[in-house]
C-alpha cells in the first residue's frame, strides 16, 4: 500500500523550532519529487515547499523561505521540514505529498503544529 | 489572498450539475496545467482532476474539469450528499517559482 506517514508535530513557542518527518512506503521513493502542504485551522491549502528526487532542486514559498528547511534521505525513504524561527501565523496542519507529473497524488494524514504567542 | 480565485461556497440539490470556477493569470493557469482537489470533512486532500481534465482511476466519471485561457471549471454532475466537501484547484506559477492553490470552495448539497 502506497503510504506517508508524518510525525514530529506538536506545540512550540514562538521563536522556537522543530522539525517533522515524512516516512514513505509502498513506492520508489527515490523517484518522486515530495511537497510540504499546510493548512491553517479553518482555512485554505498553502503549499510550503518542494525538493526533488537528489535535493539539488529545491523551492519555497515566499512566507517561509528563509525559516524553513526541506530535506529527504532516499535510504530512510523520508523526507523532513526543519522550522525554525516559527510564528504563530505557522499554526497549522501539515501535510506530506508525493508530486507525479505536477500531480500531488499521494497526501499523509498530515500532523499539527501549533506555535504559541 | 490566494492568486487563484474560487468562489467561497456553491450548493446543488442531489442530482444537479454544479459548476466551481478558478480564476488565475498568464503566469499560471494561462501556462501550465490545472489540477484539482477535494477535501472531505476532516480527511487529507484527494487529487480529483490532474493536467485539466484527466481523473485518477477511482474518480467516478461525474467529475469532469475544463480550462480556457487563464480560467478553469470543475463541474460536478449527478449531485450526491457524499460530494459535500472543500474543493481546491491548483496550477504551478512562474512568476512565483511555486505552486499556487485557490482559496477553497466548499459545497453544500442541500
Amino acid at each position: 500500500e502506497v503510504q506517508l506517514v508524518e510525525s514530529g508535530g506538536g506545540l512550540v513557542k514562538s521563536g522556537e523550532s522543530l522539525r517533522i518527518s515524512c516516512a514513505a512506503s509502498g513506492f520508489t521513493f527515490s523517484s518522486y519529487v515530495m511537497n510540504w502542504v499546510r493548512q491553517a485551522p479553518g482555512k485554505g491549502l498553502e503549499w510550503v515547499s518542494s525538493i526533488n528526487i537528489n535535493s539539488r532542486y529545491i523551492v519555497y514559498s515566499d512566507s517561509v523561505k528563509g525559516r524553513f528547511t526541506i530535506s529527504r534521505d532516499n535510504v530512510k525513504n523520508s523526507v523532513y521540514l526543519q522550522m525554525n524561527n516559527l510564528r504563530a501565523e505557522d499554526t497549522a496542519v501539515y501535510y506530506c505529498t508525493r508530486e507525479d507529473g505536477e500531480a500531488f497524488d499521494v497526501w499523509g494524514q498530515g500532523t499539527m503544529v501549533t506555535v504559541s504567542s | 489572498q490566494s492568486v487563484l480565485t474560487q468562489p467561497p461556497s456553491a450548493s446543488g440539490t442531489p442530482g444537479q450539475r454544479v459548476t466551481i470556477s478558478c480564476s488565475g493569470s498568464s503566469s499560471n493557469i494561462g501556462i501550465k496545467d490545472v489540477f484539482w482537489y477535494q477535501q472531505l470533512p476532516g480527511t487529507a486532500p484527494k487529487l480529483l482532476i490532474y493536467k485539466n481534465n484527466q481523473r485518477p482511476s477511482g474518480v467516478p466519471d461525474r467529475f469532469s474539469g475544463s480550462k480556457s485561457g487563464t480560467s478553469a471549471s470543475l463541474a460536478i454532475s449527478g449531485l450526491r450528499s457524499e460530494d459535500e466537501a472543500d474543493y481546491y484547484c491548483a496550477a504551478w506559477d512562474g512568476r512565483l517559482s511555486g505552486r499556487l492553490f485557490g482559496g477553497g470552495t466548499k459545497l453544500t448539497v442541500l
